[in-house]
């Protein structure tokens, strides 16, 4: 099984500032790692697939990067909504679907 | 517009089985693989298994966790997947949400989610 590793755990920041977050494969999962936003209560949002792809109506504030074991989540200027828990989810192994931990974004 | 609703969820003691729905609409159900989540309490994430288009196979996966107790199925005619879960444990509680593929050829990515419904295992 992969395992992905997400960190920080928690990020402190104020609106206005860059986020950076990090995944980290146990293995190689190619490009194909995705990044989803999870407010209280409600359901996931994907942001990310295919490590840098945009998903429709994401805005351009929110970038990924990355290949292979490292991967990178950028939020360039913090918005006061995108406060929430993000997970990396990856699929390079068709058969088992995993996510890391989440990193908490909370407002400094 | 795309949706999703879960139900079925609700109290159920641990070693019975429950049976949650994902009623769809929006799109044409039979042409996407679909999948279910859940989250306990306060945790992540966790990937429960997924099932694939007939186009595809219409074949299943499932997480380490759950297989041999849950299953996944789909009824193409009514739109809705549904994920059967057998001797429950008290591990399995949480929000399960269903989700649907990203793209027509499989992703395995999910844009679009359910609301979640919650199932709780206690004695």
């Amino acid at each position: 099984e992969i395992v992905l590793t997400q960190s920080p755990a928690t990020l402190s920041l104020s609106p206005g500032e860059r986020a950076t977050l990090s995944c980290r494969a146990s293995q190689s999962v190619s490009i194909y790692l995705a990044w989803y936003q999870q407010k209280p209560g409600q359901a996931p949002r994907l942001l990310i697939y295919d490590a840098s792809t945009r998903a429709t109506g994401v805005p351009a504030r929110f970038s990924g990067s990355g290949s292979g074991t490292d991967f990178t989540l950028t939020i360039s200027s913090l918005e006061p909504e995108d406060f929430a828990v993000y997970y990396c989810q990856q699929r390079i192994n068709w058969r088992m679907i995993t996510f890391g931990p989440g990193t908490r974004v909370d407002i400094k | 517009e795309v949706q999703l609703v879960e139900s079925g969820g609700g109290l159920v003691q641990p070693g019975r089985s429950l049976r949650l729905s994902c009623a769809t609409s929006g799109f044409t159900f039979g042409d996407y693989l679909m999948s279910w989540f859940r989250q306990a309490p306060g945790k992540g994430l966790e990937w429960v298994g997924f099932i694939r288009s007939k186009t595809s196979g219409g074949t299943s996966e499932y997480a380490t966790s759950v297989k041999g107790r849950f299953t996944i199925s789909r009824d193409d005619s009514k739109s809705i997947a549904y994920l059967q879960m057998n001797s429950l444990k008290i591990e399995d509680a949480g929000v399960y949400y269903c989700a649907r593929d990203l793209f027509v050829s499989t992703a395995y990515f999910f844009e679009n989610w359910g609301q979640g419904t919650l199932v709780t295992v206690s004695s």
